[in-house]
């Protein structure tokens, strides 16, 4: 059972455009959504994260949206660069209790010139 | 800089071995993770323990042993149980399990080939 879905698996975005990457979630015990970001060869960094008492949470380029009735997030990469060219996964836990984090499948960014 | 070393970066497993991956961590985290990374199916939990000589079996435990002797120290094994052990490993850890759910440290992998 896919607890977190995660669409779409690939995406490839001119530079300077906007990435928008989707997750949806079903367990409502979650309170915490991260998202990572993993370049080829290297393990997933933290990117981002928000938590579902605010709607949106912005660090520089990187936008989190988050929707609680829909039980929806989702990644803004706004003017996307080819640096940005990584694999994308959004995640979600539940920090009351045990940690285990529940990954989406991934969304493999491509931002061409 | 603190952080998790994985060793070795690749390795090659015959028919019926058994392979020790190695995962250390210097950030003083009590709880330290495995996951498998395949192609179109995300991160999957192996094992995962929150102290010293405890652990416990994640998703897709069939196949892999670990220890947890030492707080740095997280080595997997892969037996030759698991039948399809050629992946991408990921060791991971955080500073405990019941806080700031899902921020995780992960290492920079071991790709796993059987040969």
């Amino acid at each position: 059972q896919q607890q977190v879905k995660q669409s779409p698996q690939s995406l490839i975005v001119q530079k300077g455009g906007i990435s928008i990457i989707n997750c949806a979630y079903e367990n409502t015990a979650f309170d915490y959504f991260p998202w990572y970001q993993q370049f080829p060869g290297k393990g997933p960094a933290l990117l981002i994260a928000i938590r579902p008492d605010v709607s949106e949470k912005k660090e520089g380029r990187f936008t989190i949206s988050f929707n609680k009735s829909a039980k929806q997030f989702s990644l803004h990469i706004m003017d996307s660069q080819p640096g940005d060219s990584a694999t994308y996964f959004c995640a979600a836990a539940n920090s009351g209790g045990y940690q285990k984090v529940t990954f989406g499948i991934g969304t493999k960014l491509q931002v061409i010139p | 800089d603190g952080g998790i070393t994985q060793s070795p970066k690749y390795l090659f497993r015959k028919e019926g071995q058994n392979v020790t991956l190695s995962c250390e961590q210097n950030l003083n985290h009590d709880a330290m993770y495995w996951y498998r990374q395949d192609p179109g199916q995300g991160l999957r939990l192996i094992y995962y323990s929150q102290i010293v000589n405890d652990f416990q079996k994640g998703d897709i435990a069939e196949g892999y042993s670990v220890s947890r002797e030492k707080k740095e120290s997280f080595p997997l094994t892969v037996t030759s149980a698991q039948k399809n052990p050629t992946a991408f490993y990921l060791c991971a850890s955080s500073i405990d399990l019941a806080v700031r759910g899902g921020s995780y440290t992960f290492g920079s992998g071991t790709r796993l080939t059987v040969v």
